[in-house]
């Protein structure tokens, strides 16, 4: 049992190039989300899924796109990635509405990204 | 301004020694309020979980409180060791599907 897993750990884009980041989660969970953490801020949710083949926007979600094609797997996509999007994200699950419940949600390890 | 506030930001201290952290919040009205702990180049952990009915909750040394009137909640941790060394957050979860971070305390233990 994985739990939460991120591909790739780390990259460095130039501006302007795209990519797309992996999540994979193996608790069956119906929820998921992509988080972005910066420097002297908390995290910040960028889109999320409440099952598979729906997406909804976060707080912070310009800039990306999101996939849910797959129960186990969520996509974050940058198609002309940004110095600003220089970050470190995050995809989380849980298998009920984390604002409204007090069901647990896992991370994942984190995917660092430098764009230049 | 964040509707969620940390204090301190960083912090110090001895192994063997407690320590608490602090969290003020806007979030109103909110679901529940969470502790999270981060290690260094790794996700957020889950702590602890209260609803706004609970005052206190502890997962083994730590120890969560929070009073929903002043919208405060603190996080004790007794006997520090080692491996709390750590980014700790609170987040407070809002009725309307809304979910606030704080930008975390970073708490170093040394030997």
């Amino acid at each position: 049992n994985a739990g939460v897993t991120q591909t790739p750990k780390f990259r460095v884009l130039k501006t302007g190039q795209s990519m797309t980041l992996l999540c994979a989660q193996d608790m069956n969970h119906e929820y998921m989300y992509w988080y972005r953490q910066d420097p002297g801020m908390g995290l910040r949710l960028i889109h999320y899924s409440v099952g598979e083949g729906t997406t909804a926007k976060g707080e912070v979600p310009d800039g990306y796109n999101v996939s849910r094609l797959k129960k186990q797997n969520f996509l974050l996509g940058l198609e002309s990635a940004a110095p600003s999007q220089t970050s470190v994200y995050f995809c989380a699950s849980s298998s009920a509405d984390i604002p409204r419940s007090t069901d647990t949600q896992y991370f994942g390890p984190g995917t660092r990204l430098t764009v230049l | 301004k964040n509707q969620v506030e940390q204090s301190p930001q960083s912090l110090i201290i001895l192994e063997g020694k407690n320590c608490t952290l602090q969290c003020n919040y806007t979030v109103s009205p909110f679901s529940n309020l969470r502790w999270y702990k981060q290690d260094t180049g790794r996700g957020p952990v889950s702590l602890t979980i209260m609803t706004f009915s609970e005052n206190t909750k502890s997962n083994g040394r730590y120890t969560a409180t929070l009073d929903a009137d002043t919208k405060q909640s603190s996080l004790h941790i007794t006997a520090s060791q080692l491996s709390d060394s750590a980014s700790y957050i609170c987040v407070v979860m809002g009725n309307n599907n809304d979910m606030r971070f704080g930008a975390g305390t970073r708490l170093t233990v040394k030997p």
